[in-house]
């Protein structure tokens, strides 16, 4: 049974950091890769996929990388600033459903 | 940009009672996605719908629920008598292929 992992559970930082997020994943048979953003009490906001057959995926300040065999990825998210605050979630594809990790809450501070 | 719209925002019912959660997904897209979210759990699968029929559902989704898309633009949630424990966030989804899903912003059911 695919189980989606990440770290760490919560981070906070000054504005202007560079900083990665974690996500671990124990079935490398997966499709895609994809990480949300999620504000509190809100929907979640589609950030990045990456498909199974990539490495990395580039948006604006954020990078996504997938290493497939050792069953990780990780969001870097450069000059970090105060509106990245809010939760972010990795999510495996697994045929047709997204298998959530439980989040990393990102808080930073000006 | 297009987006996932749902209504209600918030539900309240007393348990026993029939709610249905309402969602219209992107215009162009094929599939379409239930999820809900208990307060400070991961947000889980529910449900899968694609040409008309359900493709796949979690252990969650039992004779309680049911999915239809009545027409061609609304896609909806029954829940036929209400839990305690159903109480949650209900997000709907889509996606053109399977590849990226995108969320609505979600209904806030709670069961008293």
């Amino acid at each position: 049974k695919q189980e989606v992992t990440q770290i760490p559970a919560a981070l906070s930082v000054p504005e202007g950091e560079n900083l990665v997020l974690n996500c671990s994943f124990t079935d490398s048979a997966i499709y895609n890769l994809q990480w949300f953003r999620q504000d509190p009490g809100k929907g979640l906001t589609s950030l990045l996929l990456i498909q199974s057959s990539q490495r990395e995926q580039t948006s604006g300040r954020l990078n996504a990388s997938l290493d497939k065999s050792s069953g990780r990825s990780t969001l870097y998210i450069a000059a970090s600033q105060p509106g990245d605050s809010a939760t972010y979630l990795c999510a495996v594809h697994n045929t047709d459903k997204l298998i959530f990790g439980t989040g990393t809450r990102l808080q930073v501070f000006p | 940009e297009p987006e996932v719209t749902q209504t209600p925002s918030h539900q309240v019912t007393q348990m026993g009672q029939e709610v249905i959660l309402r969602c219209v997904p992107i215009s162009n897209h094929l599939y379409f996605y239930w999820y809900r979210q208990i307060l400070g759990q991961k947000v889980e699968f529910l449900v899968s719908f694609y040409n008309n029929e359900i493709s796949e559902k979690s252990e969650i989704f039992d004779d309680q629920f049911s999915v239809e898309r009545p027409d061609g633009s609304n896609f909806t949630l029954k829940i036929r008598s209400t839990k305690l424990e159903d109480s949650a966030m209900y997000f709907c989804a889509s996606s053109v292929v399977s590849g990226t899903q995108y969320f609505g912003p979600g209904t806030r059911l709670l069961v008293l």
